[in-house]
């Protein structure tokens, strides 16, 4: 099956730091990118959707210029989360669309904690 | 924009029991309503989906009902196993492999 890797799979960094996360569709092209957060014990939330070429769209209440968002690529979209701060201590997760089938695969998701 | 609200939260059965899972949505465009489900820590996997021409699914022990009217959608599952318990969200979207919008998730126990 379809296989969406994420890079790095877990991450600890100092407050102010900014940190980027890589989500890899790996033997398949993605034009749409999806990025999700997951607080601990909680739903996935939506934060944007990314488009191959252009900008990403991001959902109500997500701050564009604080998590940024770059799909340069079919195989590859890039989340930084800049100056980063306790809060936005969480884990993650990306999703990609098939160009083919249109199914979603997710990503291993990667674990943020800011210190 | 779509709401999902899932119930209940936490949901604890005997093995071998039926478990289920009620979701309701609010916007009615919304046509593809998937089922995942996590472990910790792990990315969530899909286990079952359906497309709102149709009623129901069923997949071995894993059945999903939809009443596209009421805007409800349930899953089933039977003949519960240890291996069963985990997170379980449904989630909404207009089509598949368009943006998803899940629910809170319920925390499913399933005691040997």
């Amino acid at each position: 099956g379809a296989v969406v890797s994420q890079h790095p799979s877990w991450v600890i960094c100092k407050s102010g730091t900014s940190v980027k996360i890589e989500c890899r569709s790996l033997d398949f092209q993605a034009t749409t990118m999806f990025w999700y957060r997951q607080f601990p014990k909680q739903s996935l939330m939506l934060m944007a959707t990314s488009n191959e070429g252009s900008k990403a769209t991001y959902e109500q209440g997500v701050e564009k210029d604080k998590f940024l968002i770059n799909h340069a690529s079919l195989t590859l979209s890039t989340l930084t989360v800049t100056s980063a701060h306790p809060e936005d201590s969480s884990f993650y997760i990306c999703s990609a669309r098939g160009m083919d089938t249109g199914e979603l695969f997710f990503g291993e998701g990667s674990r943020l904690t800011v210190l | 924009g779509e709401n999902v609200e899932q119930h209940p939260s936490t949901l604890s059965v005997q093995e071998g029991d039926s478990a289920v899972i009620k979701c309701t949505y609010s916007d009615s465009a919304s046509n593809y309503f998937p089922w995942y489900k996590q472990e910790l820590g792990k990315r969530p996997q899909l286990i079952i989906d359906i497309r709102s021409n149709v009623g129901e699914k069923k997949d071995q022990r894993i059945a999903v009902t939809l009443n596209k009217t009421a805007k409800h959608f349930s899953l089933h599952i039977t003949e519960t196993q240890p291996e069963d318990s985990a997170v379980y969200f449904c989630a909404a979207s207009i089509f598949q492999g368009g943006k998803l919008i899940f629910g809170q998730g319920t925390e499913l126990s399933v005691k040997p």
